[in-house]
């Protein structure tokens, strides 16, 4: 099946600063969705990119399918960016669509 | 999207016993899918829930351990049966969003076997 790497697996950053969150995959997907995970456990749907550019505040996204790979984009960090971020794609199972998950990135925030 | 709602929140349970979760939607899907979440891991799919069929499992998952319920559009339960600890995790059910491609997540169920 399709595997899913996120790099880095763990950030620490100073309130302020930006970064960069890197998701690669080994097949060709025509979908890509990001997630934050909080401190509770909810996951919060972030993006649906499976191609392109989209911008959410100081959030943005971007995939580039043809290179197999998404980036995720924070700036003006703040402590309540802190959690897990996950990328996903789908991949075909006996039922249909399933989500393949990357490792996640686990990002603290420190004031 | 939709509004998913699950209970139990959170559960200690003893080892050898059976939880059921339950997952709630405010509207009609037809696809539901169970997650598992170990401690400081990411997300594995248990199985996927249609309607009026019975659930298909991932491979090193089994109806007998988790068993699943569908018995309407808008309702899945989980079973966690014969627990141990190795089950101590965070149990999702997700849905279809605007497209199949697309997947909203309830809160999840905390579980800590003890």
């Amino acid at each position: 099946g399709i595997q899913v790497e996120q790099s880095p697996p763990d950030l620490i950053l100073q309130e302020g600063a930006n970064s960069t969150l890197r998701c690669n995959f080994s097949d060709s997907v025509n979908n890509l969705q990001w997630f934050h995970q909080n401190p509770w456990g909810q996951l919060i749907n972030l993006f649906y990119i499976p191609s392109g550019t989209k911008q959410n505040g100081r959030l943005s996204a971007t995939t580039v399918a043809t290179e197999r790979y998404s980036l995720l984009y924070i700036s003006s960090s703040q402590t309540t960016d802190s959690g897990v971020y996950f990328c996903a794609t789908n991949s075909l199972n006996n039922a249909g669509n399933m989500l393949t998950f990357g490792g996640g990135t686990r990002l603290m925030v420190k004031p | 999207s939709a509004v998913i709602s699950q209970k139990p929140s959170r559960d200690i349970c003893q080892r050898g016993t059976s939880l059921t979760i339950q997952c709630q939607v405010d509207s009609q899907v037809t696809m539901m899918f169970w997650y598992r979440q170990q401690p400081g891991q990411s997300l594995t799919l248990i199985a996927t829930a249609n309607q009026g069929s019975e659930a298909t499992y991932e491979s090193g998952f089994v109806i007998d351990k988790f068993p699943i319920s569908r018995p309407n559009l808008t309702f899945s339960t989980l079973t966690v049966s014969n627990m141990s600890p190795e089950d101590s995790s965070i149990y999702l059910c997700s849905v279809e969003g605007r497209t199949s491609y697309e997947q909203y997540f309830g809160p999840g169920t905390r579980l800590t076997v003890t």
